[in-house]
């Protein structure tokens, strides 16, 4: 299957400072990322999607100034997460699209703010 | 607005039992469906996916069944081991590609040696 990496793994951050997420999709080309959010015992939501080259769509109530998303290419989109807070604090992951509109998803990143 | 659930949340059950896992989405009108292994704060699996015109899919021990009309797949898991430990989720894709996935909140299930 195809394969979705993620980095860092997990981060540790300040409160008020931003970290920023990578996702790669390291056989294929994801014309489209999407990035989801798992709080603990919770299940995924879906947070936005990303398109190479254009702005990214936001689900509704998701801050699109404090998570900046970039598509830059068909293999990397990034996050990045503003100012963050403890209540940021959570289990973000990343998924590309490829044949068949089977999604793969990356590792996950675990991401504390103290 | 598409829901998706689970049931049972949690299941635990002696290895070597069948089991079946339930999923039911409320708007009938899928792309597909997918299920999902997540271990312990890991990512995840992908287990099948299910087109939308499709009624099943199988890959080893497991089996998933789609029937869209009612709103409901199953995960059949055949001779169950301790490996099978995990949380299983279920996936819908209601608008194809360019669509995010809408899960449940999984079943977590525990096999006893």
């Amino acid at each position: 299957g195809a394969v979705v990496s993620q980095h860092p793994s997990w981060v540790i951050c300040k409160s008020g400072t931003s970290v920023k997420i990578e996702c790669r999709s390291l056989d294929f080309q994801a014309t489209t990322m999407f990035w989801y959010r798992q709080f603990p015992k919770q299940s995924l939501m879906l947070m936005a999607t990303s398109n190479e080259g254009s702005k990214a769509t936001y689900e509704q109530g998701v801050e699109k100034d404090k998570f900046l998303i970039n598509h830059a290419s068909l293999t990397l989109s990034t996050l990045t997460v503003t100012s963050a807070h403890p209540e940021d604090s959570s289990f973000y992951i990343c998924s590309g699209g490829s044949r068949l509109d089977e999604q793969y998803f990356g590792p996950g990143t675990r991401l504390t703010v103290t | 607005k598409q829901e998706v659930t689970q049931i049972p949340a949690a299941l635990s059950v002696p290895e070597g039992e069948n089991l079946v896992l339930n999923c039911s989405f409320t708007d009938s009108a899928i792309y597909n469906l997918q299920w999902f292994r997540q271990d312990p704060g890991k990512g995840l699996t992908s287990l099948l996916l299910i087109q939308s015109s499709q009624r099943e899919q199988t890959s080893g021990r497991l089996n998933a069944s789609l029937d869209k009309s009612s709103g409901r797949s199953t995960l059949y898991i055949a001779a169950s081991q301790p490996g099978d430990s995990a949380t299983y989720l279920c996936a819908v894709n209601s608008g194809g590609g360019a669509d995010g996935l809408t899960f449940g909140k999984g079943t977590h299930l525990i096999i006893q040696p």
